[in-house]
């Protein structure tokens, strides 16, 4: 079957650095979307990895390992704003997305 | 960037209504659509793909002559929950998936309640 797996629920300190994990097992892979969603809004588009190995953008980093059917989303100097949940999702060979639960980051002062 | 605009952003209307959601992509055309629902804390639920001109494929579990989606063209799809019910309540939201990537362009969400 088809799993994706990130943690429920994180909470990190407002300037620090957090590393949201996420294990996929789908039929097929077509590369490892992160989108953030805040409460009562759609989800907004953060990263695309196909290849293995990290992708930096500004505070935020994302990594794919195929092999290991593993990426993590970095958050890098966590400001308030940064509040919300991160939606891990697999591109499938159907190109389908399948979609992680979500992990809600708390950021604290 | 792909811009998707839905309308209306919040819908109120009394159980046995009927209530039509639009979803445009504004500054590209969408060759596939996708329709989602997500109730509060839990995750996105995928509803159904529709490619334009052609019928929706609907996900296991999601009731095709509830649910009526149509994409008529290459930058409108429609989704019209007919006969709502309170259940029905929920954020629906539409992403748009151009023909040059595989990312999907999310529209701000429709938020339904039906009273």
């Amino acid at each position: 079957g088809q799993n994706i797996d990130q943690p429920t629920e994180m909470t990190a300190t407002e300037g620090a650095i957090v590393q949201i994990n996420c294990t996929y097992q789908t039929s097929g892979f077509n590369g490892l979307f992160w989108y953030q969603q805040h409460a009562g809004e759609a989800p907004t588009f953060l990263s695309y990895n196909v290849l293995d190995g990290l992708e930096e953008k500004g505070r935020f980093s994302s990594f794919l390992s195929r092999s290991k059917g593993y990426s993590y989303l970095l958050l890098k100097e966590l400001q308030m704003k940064d509040s919300a949940s991160y939606l891990c999702a697999s591109l499938d060979s159907n190109y389908q997305l399948i979609w992680g639960a979500g992990t809600k980051l708390i950021i604290k002062p | 960037g792909a811009v998707v605009s839905q309308h209306p952003s919040r819908v109120i209307c009394k159980s046995g209504t009927s209530v039509k959601i639009e979803c445009r992509s504004l500054d590209f055309q969408a060759t596939t659509m996708f329709w989602y629902r997500q109730f509060p804390k839990q995750s996105l639920m995928l509803m159904a793909t529709s490619n334009e001109g052609s019928k929706a494929t609907y996900e296991q579990g999601v009731e095709k002559d509830k649910f009526l989606i149509n994409h008529a063209s290459l930058t409108l799809s429609t989704l019209t929950v007919t006969s709502a019910h309170p259940e029905d309540s929920s954020f629906y939201i539409c992403s748009a998936r151009g023909q040059k990537d595989y990312e999907q362009y999310f529209g701000p969400g429709t938020r339904l309640t039906v009273t």
